[in-house]
C-alpha cells in the first residue's frame, strides 16, 4: 500500500511563473489537505478537498493560489505568478473518511529565483 | 481559531534520559491530540495520538498523556536514543468543528551521545 505521494520533489521557478504540485492520497484515502512549511517554521494550513469539492479553503491566500481534486487523477495546488515569499516546502496529507489520522507526503520544495 | 504553544522550543537530552515536551491549546473542545516527528527535510510522521476519552496512551518508549481541564497535552520519550533528534509537532484538533490541523510552533529536540 504505497503511501501519500507528491511530485515532483523539487522544483525550481522563475518570478513570475506558475507552479504545479500534485499529491496522489493513499490507497482509500478521499480527503486531501495541503500545507505549507517555511523554513525554521511549523506547518500551516492551505486547503482540505475532498473528491470534485474544496471543504476549507481558509488557509489559502486570496490570490494565484488555487487547488483541486478532481474525480479522476491527483489533486493539484497550482500557483500562479510566483514571488520569492512562495519559496517553501508544500506538504499533502491525505486520510480515510472515517479516520482523523493524517498521513504526509515527503513534500514538494519550491524554490523561486 | 485553536491557538496552540509548544514547550521548551528547544531541548537537548543525554541518550538514555527522557524528554518531555508540552503543548497548550485554546480549544476547549478538541478531542483528537496527535504528535508528529519531523526529521530534517522530511515529513511530518504521526508518531502517536490520543483521543479525549483516554487519560494516557503509550506505546514502547513514547507516550502522551493528556489534562483536559487544563487544556494541556504532553509527549513522553523515554531512554531517548539519537535517532529520535527532531522537531516534534502536536496538532490538536476539535474534529466536531473542523478537520484542519493546526500545528503547535514546534519542539527541537537533540539527542547528544
Amino acid at each position: 500500500n504505497a503511501g501519500v505521494m507528491q511530485n515532483p520533489r523539487h522544483l525550481v521557478r522563475r518570478r513570475g511563473q506558475e507552479a504545479r504540485l500534485r499529491c496522489s492520497p493513499m490507497k482509500g484515502h478521499s480527503h486531501v489537505y495541503w500545507y505549507r512549511q517555511l523554513p525554521e517554521e511549523g506547518l500551516k494550513f492551505m486547503v482540505y478537498l475532498q473528491k470534485e469539492n474544496i471543504i476549507d479553503e481558509s488557509g489559502m491566500p486570496k490570490e494565484r493560489f488555487s487547488a483541486e481534486f478532481p474525480k479522476e487523477g491527483p489533486s493539484i495546488l497550482r500557483i500562479q505568478q510566483v514571488v520569492r515569499g512562495d519559496s517553501a516546502a508544500y506538504f499533502c496529507a491525505s486520510s480515510s473518511p472515517d479516520s482523523r489520522e493524517q498521513y504526509f507526503g515527503p513534500g514538494t520544495r519550491l524554490t523561486v529565483t | 481559531g485553536e491557538n496552540v504553544e509548544q514547550h521548551p522550543s528547544t531541548l537537548s537530552v543525554q541518550e538514555g534520559d527522557s524528554a518531555v515536551i508540552k503543548c497548550t491549546y485554546s480549544d476547549s473542545a478538541s478531542n483528537y491530540f496527535p504528535w508528529y516527528k519531523q526529521e530534517l527535510g522530511k515529513r511530518p510522521q504521526l508518531i502517536i495520538d490520543i483521543r479525549s476519552n483516554v487519560g494516557e496512551k503509550k506505546d514502547q518508549r513514547i507516550a502522551v498523556t493528556l489534562n483536559k481541564t487544563a487544556k494541556h497535552f504532553s509527549l513522553h520519550i523515554t531512554e531517548t536514543q539519537p535517532e529520535d533528534s527532531a522537531v516534534y509537532f502536536c496538532a490538536p484538533l476539535n474534529t466536531g468543528t473542523a478537520s484542519k490541523l493546526t500545528f503547535g510552533t514546534g519542539t527541537r529536540l537533540q539527542v547528544t551521545l
